[in-house]
């Protein structure tokens, strides 16, 4: 039982380059979610879905996309890499209870 | 939309001292939960607290929700450096919606 996987764990980009961060997870949780970390501001919602086919916005959207196509996976794209989305990224997912939380990518748009 | 508040955002305490995190929403919560990140690491979920007044403990860890579900605590008494990381609040609106994350609060503990 692996939990949330995501990959990369860490990863550079160039200003407008795009990407995807993947992550998978193994419970069969219907809510899956992303958010982002940067000092002193918590954790952000970006998008989270709860279930296949159903994705929804959270608090900041901008410049990233999701999708569900599976109950497993929930990557995200980055559609033109801005120093601002310099962050750590997680996903988690959960079922019932308490969320399970991925390690993490280290993202920095150079 | 929803808020969550949570103070202090940095808390340095001798071991064997007690040390406690407050959340406060601007609105009445379904739920709590609260998660411990080490440096460096990803959240882990420590417990969730559902109803009005409930008191919760994890051997040295108290969790506690306000009668009026707006906010909470973390009280953990006689600290350890095992203690060490990022303590997060996060409120859900309604079962099963997603949660809105306090800032979470940093607790260093020197030995």
């Amino acid at each position: 039982n692996a939990g949330v996987t995501q990959t990369p764990k860490f990863q550079v980009l160039k200003t407008g380059q795009s990407m995807t961060l993947q992550c998978a997870q193994d419970m069969n949780h219907e809510y899956m979610s992303w958010y982002r970390q940067d000092p002193g501001m918590g954790l952000r919602l970006i998008h989270y879905s709860v279930g296949a086919g159903i994705t929804d916005q959270g608090e900041v959207p901008n410049g990233y996309n999701v999708s569900r196509s599976t109950t497993e996976d929930f990557p995200l794209r980055l559609l033109s890499a801005a120093p601002s989305q310099t962050s750590v990224y997680f996903c988690a997912s959960s079922g019932r209870g308490g969320y399970t939380f991925g390690s993490g990518t280290r993202l920095t748009v150079v | 939309g929803q808020q969550v508040m949570q103070i202090p955002q940095y808390q340095h305490v001798q071991e064997g001292e007690d040390f406690t995190t407050y959340c406060n929403s601007s609105t009445t919560l379904s739920n709590i939960q609260w998660y411990k990140q080490r440096p460096g690491g990803h959240p882990v979920f420590l417990i969730q607290l559902v109803k009005s007044g409930e008191v919760k403990k994890q051997k040295r860890l108290t969790f506690q929700f306000g009668e009026a579900k707006k906010n909470s605590s973390l009280h953990i008494t006689a600290t350890q450096t095992t203690d060490v990381g990022t303590y997060f609040c996060a409120g859900g609106a309604a079962s099963g919606s997603r949660l809105t994350f306090g800032e979470g609060t940093q607790l260093t503990v020197n030995p």
